[in-house]
């Protein structure tokens, strides 16, 4: 089966960098997916790595490194409107169209 | 704009009530999803399906069942509701080949006294 580990939180500061780390086991792997939840709202789609390196949008990156089953989300130039649960998703290596999500991390950023 | 909805945002019922929760996309996916989120938990998948009148299990389908009689309508059924139900239920669309990219909806937070 699938299983990703991801820390369960993260503090930093307006302005800074964070770096939120997700590692995986597959049986199958497609790529990997990072989603957003603000408390009491829905994931929303972040970004998805299928090929090794940075993907970038904005202020966010997402890379992979399928040789370490690894893979990051860059948050750049902190917001607090960035505080929120980051979860990372892996195909379910079944052949069917389902995803298995971390259990996610805690994002908190302080003034 | 894509849009999932679902029925109720807050539900109280008792246990051993039949308890219904209805999805609706409006995208014409071929793929929807429900899901459970407990904290601590993350998200669980509960029941899934990849066409009209398909269902298959996920990791936790016990105590739980699902209707899918048109493609934008999917519906989760709690036949006895029970106070280990308690949770957010999260629905989810996503194209046919392209599930890593899910649209959710708003949640519905449900309590079972």
């Amino acid at each position: 089966g699938q299983s990703l580990e991801q820390p369960s939180e993260v503090t930093a500061v307006e302005g800074a960098i964070v770096q939120i780390n997700c590692t995986y086991q597959t049986s199958g792997f497609y790529g990997l997916s990072w989603y957003q939840q603000h408390d009491g709202g829905a994931p929303t789609f972040l970004s998805y790595n299928a090929l090794d390196g940075l993907e970038e949008t904005g202020r966010f990156s997402s890379f992979l490194s399928r040789s370490d089953s690894y893979g990051y989300l860059l948050l750049q130039e902190l917001q607090m409107k960035d505080s929120a649960s980051y979860f990372c998703a892996v195909r379910d290596g079944t052949g069917f169209q389902k995803l298995v999500f971390g259990t996610g991390t805690r994002l908190l950023v302080s003034p | 704009d894509v849009k999932v909805t679902q029925s109720s945002r807050y539900l109280v019922k008792r246990t051993g009530e039949k308890v219904f929760l209805e999805c609706v996309q409006d995208m014409d996916h071929e793929n929807m999803f429900w899901y459970r989120q407990d904290p601590g938990l993350g998200l669980r998948l509960i029941y899934f399906s990849y066409d009209v009148k398909m269902k298959e299990k996920g990791d936790i389908p016990e105590g739980y069942s699902v209707s899918r009689e048109k493609k934008e309508r999917f519906s989760l059924i709690l036949e006895s509701a029970s106070t280990n139900q308690t949770s957010m239920y999260l629905c989810a669309s996503s194209m046919g080949t392209n599930t890593d990219t899910q649209y959710f909806g708003p949640g519905t937070r449900l309590t079972v006294l």
